[in-house]
């Protein structure tokens, strides 16, 4: 079982739309969760951290279910400018490493 | 707004020579990473470092790779002898704390022929 699981999508939503991403983690011991955001060859940059008791910033919405190991996150009125590749992070207790989901693509078109 | 900064951008090498890769991480984080991303693959973990060391590192950070850090402001990675198969995308991130989030710079293609 991979460590962390996505859906590759791609997901094409026209703007305005409401969208959501899962993403499953395989380590119990998982202790930090993160939603980081790639544009095409560039660095992966933090959308935000995800905190067991949900959190909001704006449009986008994290949640962490600790009994089932998974953590989502919902896009609202999506922009063109959310089009990107979303990755899933986890970080697991005791180790330093960050570990990536292979990433969600979305295409948001007019 | 404090960023890592990585040189170069783009490195082309021929296969068994030695690359170094550059960066400079923020300057009050403590943890400095290397990351790898194959087109079309996700991130991987190479290697931690926090306190001078490697705290530390994944399978395919094997005798090839060294990390260092020369003074106090940057962070390398050298691969001695580049095979194809690495040729990559290399990341550096830095944080100021274990388990937090971690920032990243904007990359070095490196392309090994």
């Amino acid at each position: 079982r991979k460590e962390v699981e996505q859906d590759p999508g791609p997901f094409n939503v026209p703007e305005g739309a409401t969208v959501a991403f899962n993403c499953t983690y395989s380590n119990s011991a998982s202790q930090s969760f993160f939603w980081y955001r790639q544009d095409c060859r560039k660095e992966p940059k933090l959308l935000m951290s995800v905190y067991s008791s949900g959190n909001e910033d704006g449009r986008f919405t994290a949640q962490l279910n600790r009994a089932s190991q998974y953590i989502s996150l919902l896009i609202r009125d999506s922009k063109l400018s959310d089009s990107a590749t979303y990755l899933c992070v986890v970080n697991v207790y005791r180790t330093d490493k960050l570990i990536f989901g292979t990433g969600t693509r979305l295409q948001v078109f007019p | 707004e404090p960023e890592v900064t990585q040189t170069p951008s783009h490195q082309v090498t021929q296969m068994g020579q030695e690359v170094i890769l550059r960066c400079v991480p923020i300057s009050n984080h403590l943890y400095f990473y290397w990351y790898r991303q194959i087109l079309g693959q996700k991130v991987e973990f190479l290697v931690s470092f926090y306190n001078n060391e490697i705290s530390e590192k994944s399978e395919i950070f094997d005798d090839q790779f060294s990390v260092e850090r020369p003074d106090g402001s940057n962070f390398t990675l050298k691969i001695r002898s580049t095979k194809l198969e690495d040729s990559a995308m290399y990341f550096c991130a830095s944080n100021g704390r274990m388990n937090t989030e971690a920032f990243f710079g904007q990359g070095t293609r490196l392309t090994v022929v």
